[in-house]
């Protein structure tokens, strides 16, 4: 069974640039979630799909973040404009529910904003 | 903000030892979760413990909770090298998102 997938691995900005994320989920997984993992924390939850509706987007900062998953199936999770503040690997996790007892991750994307 | 903490934040021991880490939580759960995260794999889910159990174990793992106390144990018996990695209690909050700890880095030598 494939994993999740994620692209690109590592992203090197300047401030004020945009970046986009992607992630392809497990196959059948129906909840799709985004976490920021800043170095030498855990994962914070940024937002978290069921199908192709956002369930809680709570602690994405929308003022510059903005995440999609049109199809119920991949998802892309942009920045606009990028701050210094946003270096950290980007973590995309599925699971084949809401509350499901356990979340498959990717491999994730590391971001590093100059 | 957190849901659980782990401790210690860091933790170095010879390969053979055992290692154990524990984690405390703040609010009432359904159950705890320890996932690990290295560089080759990534984040991995590791044990599940539900709230009505006190011990359970997995391979190397045992995993205790105390809810009366809001914390957790992870013991891992005869260390590898290979275990050196990240490990995270996590938890879900009344509002059904994942909250993990800070981690605590562990490193086995050969």
């Amino acid at each position: 069974e494939a994993g999740v997938a994620q692209s690109p691995r590592y992203k090197i900005i300047e401030k004020r640039q945009s970046v986009a994320f992607w992630c392809n989920p497990i196959s059948g997984h129906a909840t799709l979630y985004w976490y920021q993992q800043i170095l030498g924390q855990g994962p914070k939850l940024l937002i978290q799909f069921q199908n192709n509706g956002v369930v809680d987007d709570s602690q994405l900062p929308k003022d510059r973040f903005s995440a999609e998953r049109l199809k119920g199936v991949d998802s892309t999770l942009k920045i606009q404009p990028a701050k210094l503040e946003d270096s950290a690997v980007y973590l995309c996790a599925s699971s084949l529910e809401l509350a499901s007892n356990e979340q498959f991750f990717g491999p994730g994307t590391r971001l590093t904003v100059l | 903000s957190q849901q659980g903490e782990e401790d210690p934040q860091a933790l170095s021991i010879q390969e053979g030892e055992n290692a154990t880490m524990n984690c405390s939580y703040k609010t009432s759960i359904n159950n705890l979760q320890w996932y690990r995260q290295n560089s080759g794999r990534g984040l991995v889910h590791l044990i599940l413990i539900r709230s009505n159990e006190r011990e359970k174990h997995s391979g190397r793992l045992r995993v205790t909770l105390d809810t009366s106390k809001k914390s957790s144990s992870l013991l891992i018996t005869a260390s590898r090298a290979a275990d050196t990695a990240s490990y995270f209690c996590a938890s879900y909050n009344q509002g059904g998102k994942l909250i993990f700890g800070q981690g605590t880095e562990l490193s086995v030598k050969p």
